[in-house]
């Protein structure tokens, strides 16, 4: 079945330490993005790429970093420089070109410093 | 920052009845789509309507777009409470870098039997 895999589901990190986020899709996507999401709140744009080895900052890149050496493959890694990690974090896919598609998530990663 | 802006907050309603979730944005937009969220999961990609589309529908949901205004609406018809969850609607803006989807704040929706 195609689809968004994220791993792990829970992840719990000390202060100070960096960490990865897994995010892989089978569904020959170009595009993939990573948001954050606080309780009760809607989504926050982290990065996004387009096409291997090419990405963007979004609107909250600061403390985030990221890479796209496949296609397939999107990781994202919170340093210890983002203030405050603690968030449900989700990746997303979606083709590209024409006048536009829905985007397809996985079932994201909730971060918890400890 | 939130490009999409909904109202209201938070809805309440019985089974059978119709909800109704307001969106407002900001910019010009290429589409604009709507989501679904249950508690603690990833989102479910609903319905998208393009920027010279006025309306769509699919199924027992009804998407309104008005881009003098800048808002859309969504409506749920014959609401179940198996559509209990957070609805999210999010701008599509073309840049350099590619397509970009920003959220709104999101709609609690609750449907009780």
């Amino acid at each position: 079945d195609g689809g968004i895999t994220q791993s792990p589901k829970y992840l719990f990190r000390k202060e100070g330490q960096n960490v990865t986020l897994s995010c892989e899709q089978n569904l020959n996507h170009d595009a993939m993005y990573w948001y954050r999401q606080d309780p009760g709140q809607g989504l926050r744009l982290i990065y996004y790429s387009q096409i291997v080895n090419d990405f963007q900052k979004g609107d909250i890149a600061e403390g985030y970093s990221v890479s796209r050496e496949k296609k397939e493959s999107f990781p994202l890694t919170v340093t210890s420089a983002q203030k405050n990690p603690t968030a449900f974090y989700l990746c997303a896919s979606s083709l590209t070109g024409g006048s536009g598609y829905g985007y397809t998530f996985g079932s994201g990663t909730r971060l918890t410093v400890v | 920052s939130q490009q999409g802006e909904e109202d209201p907050q938070a809805l309440s309603i019985q089974e059978g009845e119709n909800a109704t979730m307001n969106c407002s944005y900001k910019t010009s937009i290429n589409n604009l789509q709507w989501y679904r969220q249950n508690s603690g999961r990833g989102l479910v990609h609903l319905i998208l309507i393009r920027s010279n589309e006025r309306e769509k529908h699919s199924g027992r949901l009804r998407v309104t777009l008005d881009t003098s205004k800048k808002s859309s609406s969504l409506l749920i018809t014959a609401s179940r409470a198996a559509d209990t969850a957070s609805y999210f609607c999010a701008t599509v803006i073309l840049t350099g870098g590619g397509n970009k989807l920003t959220f709104g704040t999101g709609t609690q929706l609750k449907v009780e039997l």
